[in-house]
């Protein structure tokens, strides 16, 4: 199993562009969810999915889209790339959602100028 | 509203000897704690575990322990070694749908 994997590892975007961050699991888990990572505020919860077709807001969802197709990808959409987006953004994917553990991507480093 | 404190954020401590990083949280729903490693440029990755019905897990040189009256719990690695050198993150679920990571501790074990 390659477990959950992301693509790309590094981008670097301007200000207003748009670009969709890949994420992919082969464990069949129903639960898929997006962190960003910023210096001294640990992990934060942008948008996550409890199976295919749905969707939910977590803790950071402003200026990012999500939907869920398939079982397999949850990808991550950055509508007009700001500043402040710039993090280190994680999918994760677990068998069920917050009592059971997370695995996590390898992780995209995005920086936005 | 619901939260998880860790301490210290920075911790060094020689080779060998033994580290603890202590949790607490504000949600007395929750019922499971785990606890993840992440190495410089990787994504967390689970160590171990604990659930509110067990009090105390080990796993060879880690352990965790449960206070649920008090809420909090604490991460001990024991015999550290330069592998252990990592950023560590508690985190507490207060529901099935819901889990909350304390901001994470970075581990320098000195040679």
């Amino acid at each position: 199993n390659a477990g959950v994997t992301q693509t790309p590892k590094f981008q670097v975007l301007k200000t207003g562009q748009s670009m969709t961050l890949q994420c992919a699991q082969d464990m069949n888990h129903e639960y898929m969810s997006w962190y960003r990572q910023d210096p001294g505020m640990g992990l934060r919860l942008i948008h996550y999915s409890v199976g295919a077709g749905i969707t939910d807001q977590g803790e950071v969802p402003n200026g990012y889209n999500v939907s869920r197709s398939t079982t397999e990808d949850f990808p991550l959409r950055l509508l007009s790339a700001a500043p402040s987006q710039t993090s280190v953004y994680f999918c994760a994917s677990s068998y069920l959602f917050g009592d059971y553990p997370q695995y996590f991507g390898p992780g995209t480093r995005l920086t936005v100028l | 509203g619901e939260n998880v404190e860790q301490h210290p954020s920075t911790l060094s401590v020689q080779e060998g000897d033994s580290a603890v990083i202590k949790c607490t949280y504000s949600d007395s729903a929750s019922n499971y704690f785990p606890w993840y490693k992440q190495e410089l440029g990787k994504g967390p990755q689970l160590i171990i575990d604990i659930r509110s019905n067990v009090g105390e897990k080990k796993d060879q040189r880690i352990a965790v322990t449960l206070n649920k009256t008090a809420k909090h719990f604490s991460l001990h690695i024991t015999e550290t070694q330069p592998e252990d050198s990592a950023v560590y993150f508690c985190a507490a679920s207060p529901r099935d749908d819901k889990i909350i990571f304390g901001k994470g501790t970075r581990l320098h074990i000195l040679p």
